[in-house]
Parts: structure tokens; sequence; C-alpha cells
């Protein structure tokens, strides 16, 4: 079975600062990983993933993210927040061996303070 | 490329009518899946279709709940009997065979409220 964790439902920086959100994930098997991010009233757009090869995962729009199978964890960061980085922000996982299906996490709600 | 379309936006309707939402894939897309997204969680899987083959549906929430991708293209998700509490967001997802690998490609949803 696959599950996400999404430490933290609402982060705020302000703009410039680095973004830190956090995701660690549980699966029984390999997993595949993803970042998507969600404007209001939108569906979702893929940020990044993981699908097994660089642990250090470079996405757009200047996001990144680093697997580390010993902490379980898949941390989106980005080193200065823009106002357009404002959004919802979803980790996922999927099951390397069929991928079928995405589990997701309930989101954290990214705040860039002027 | 169109992207994945969604039809329609939003729909308002009375509890006890029947729904349905139409999805259209990006043309070369051979996976096709819904999802339902409530207000503050994240997305939740209910079925996938390989091509017009329906291959996971256990996840749909209820019998009230089906799904059709009669060739292969287009799909179509019903609910019939709408209650409130099938007030969501339906996401549709399309993508290539190895979805693990790829990720999906989103529409921008349909808003069901149900009054």
């Amino acid at each position: 079975a696959q599950s996400v964790t999404q430490l933290g439902s609402h982060v705020s920086v302000s703009e410039g600062a680095l973004v830190l959100l956090r995701c660690n994930y549980s699966s029984s098997v390999p997993p595949y990983l993803f970042w998507y991010v969600q404007y209001p009233n939108q569906g979702l757009q893929l940020l990044l993933k993981y699908t097994s090869a660089a642990t250090l995962v470079k996405g757009i729009n200047g996001f990144e993210a680093e697997f580390k199978k010993s902490e379980t964890s898949f941390h989106l960061t980005k080193p200065s927040a823009h106002m357009s980085d404002a959004a919802e922000y979803f980790c996922a996982v999927s099951a390397s061996n069929t991928g079928n299906q995405f589990y997701f996490g309930t989101g954290t709600s990214l705040t860039v303070i002027p | 490329d169109t992207g994945v379309s969604q039809d329609p936006r939003h729909k308002i309707t009375k509890r006890g009518q029947n729904v349905t939402f139409r999805c259209d894939p990006i043309s070369e897309h051979n996976r096709l899946y819904w999802y339902r997204q409530t207000l503050g969680q994240g997305p939740e899987f209910l079925t996938y279709f390989q091509n017009e083959a329906q291959l996971e549906k256990s996840r749909l929430l209820s019998d009230r709940f089906s799904a059709e991708r009669p060739k292969g293209s287009f799909s179509t998700l019903e609910i019939q009997r709408t209650e409130q509490g099938d007030s969501a967001m339906y996401l549709c997802a399309s993508s290539l065979l190895n979805t693990g690998q790829k990720g999906y490609t989103f529409g921008s949803g349909t808003r069901l409220t149900v009054v």
C-alpha cells in the first residue's frame, strides 16, 4: 500500500525567502513520487517527478526535490519564493510496479508575503 | 495537443438528479483516470481505463457512480440520484501506458454542487 503525509497544511514565506514543503511517503514497493501544483479552480500541473534515477530532481519554475530513502521523504524546495508561487501543492506516490493510480497527500497551501 | 478537456466546468444540480460529466483526453493517451477532490483534500482515485477497458473500478464510491469510455477516446462519469455529499471537484487525467514514470496530465475539472 502507498500513502503520503504532507506536514503543514499552510505555509507562509516572504517573497525571496526559501520555500520548503514537506512530504513523507509510505510504500510497500519502490515508489514513484510526484509534486503537483494547483491554482484556484484549476486542475493539477506536474512540477517534478522521481522515478528511481537521480535522487535530486529538478522541476519547472525553479522547484526541486530530493528523494531520501532513509527518511522516506521527498521534500519540495525553491531557493527564492515569487508571488506567483502562491498555490496549493500536492505530493503523490504511485507504485513503480503498476503505476495505475496515485495516492495524494492532503496538500499544502503556500502563501507568499510581499 | 489541446490538453485534457472536461465539460462542464461547473454543474449545479438538485439532490436526487442524475448528472453526467465528459472528459476528452490527450488524443494519443491510452489511459484515462477519474479522481474526486473534496474541499481541503487531495484528489482521490475513482477509476481508470486503458483504451476502452475499465481496469479498476472498485474505488468508485458507490453503485450510483459509473464510468464509460466506449470507443477508447472520451469518457463519461455519471452519478445517479445525487446526494449533497457528492459535491466536489471531479478531475479527469490521461497518460500514456507507462503512467508510473511519466505522471498524468490533468484537466481543469468539473465542480459539482448538489443543492
